[in-house]
């Protein structure tokens, strides 16, 4: 089944350790996105990849960094995490920019002790 | 800015009761609106979108211009329609409502 995966679903990380969250895709699609979720908040794009190229948001700290290697892999890294960035974190992916249906991962939930 | 809002967090109705999700959106121009859903232990995924004018599930949404609405309808509500949604805006890139849990009652 073609699908998008991320690893691992839980991560637990220490304040101020850095942490890096995957995602993985079969889809084949150009574009990834990364979305951050808080408790009972709406997912909140952080940055996403049309093929190579990284469009970050305006308002995203820069403790949040992405990397994208090859087509169907992306990750999270989290330079130094604190409390406030605790939540659920979730890998989408869709065919082009502009395409309306996004593909998501199960997501990864964070946890900062 | 607030771009989408979901009004209710939680919904509860009965099996068989009409449901209505509300959506309100704040945009000038020609908004692309869509429903995504997430049912327990799944992943999030599109449920429907506006222009496609479709009835997925028995669900559909209507875009209402001159109240900024893009409510989504079912009017039999079934137990497995349990979940929760979110409403989305395409702008650039997609901006999601804080989303309404549904619990359809036995």
């Amino acid at each position: 089944d073609a699908m998008v995966i991320q690893n691992p679903r839980y991560q637990v990380t220490q304040f101020g350790k850095p942490v890096t969250l995957s995602c993985s895709q079969t889809l084949n699609h150009n574009v990834m996105y990364w979305y951050q979720q808080k408790s009972s908040q709406a997912p909140k794009l952080l940055f996403h990849y049309y093929d190579k190229d990284f469009n970050n948001e305006a308002d995203t700290p820069d403790n949040f960094q992405s990397r994208r290697p090859n087509t169907s892999f992306c990750f999270l890294d989290i330079r130094s995490p604190g409390l406030g960035d605790a939540a659920m974190y979730l890998c989408a992916t869709s065919p082009h920019e502009g395409t309306y249906e996004q593909y998501f991962g199960p997501g990864t939930r964070l946890t900062v002790t | 800015a607030q771009r989408v809002t979901q009004p209710e967090k939680l919904l509860s109705v009965f099996k068989g009761a009409p449901v209505e999700l509300k959506c309100n959106y704040s945009y000038s121009g020609s908004p692309e609106l869509f429903w995504y859903v997430q049912y327990s232990r799944q992943r999030l995924q599109l449920l429907l979108r506006h222009i496609s004018r479709e009835s997925i599930k028995g669900f559909t949404a209507d875009l209402n211009k001159g109240e900024t609405s893009f409510h989504l309808k079912k009017p039999f509500a079934q137990e497995e329609d349990s979940a929760m949604y979110y409403c989305a805006l395409k702008l650039r890139q997609l901006t999601f409502g804080s989303g309404t849990q549904l619990t359809v009652l036995p």
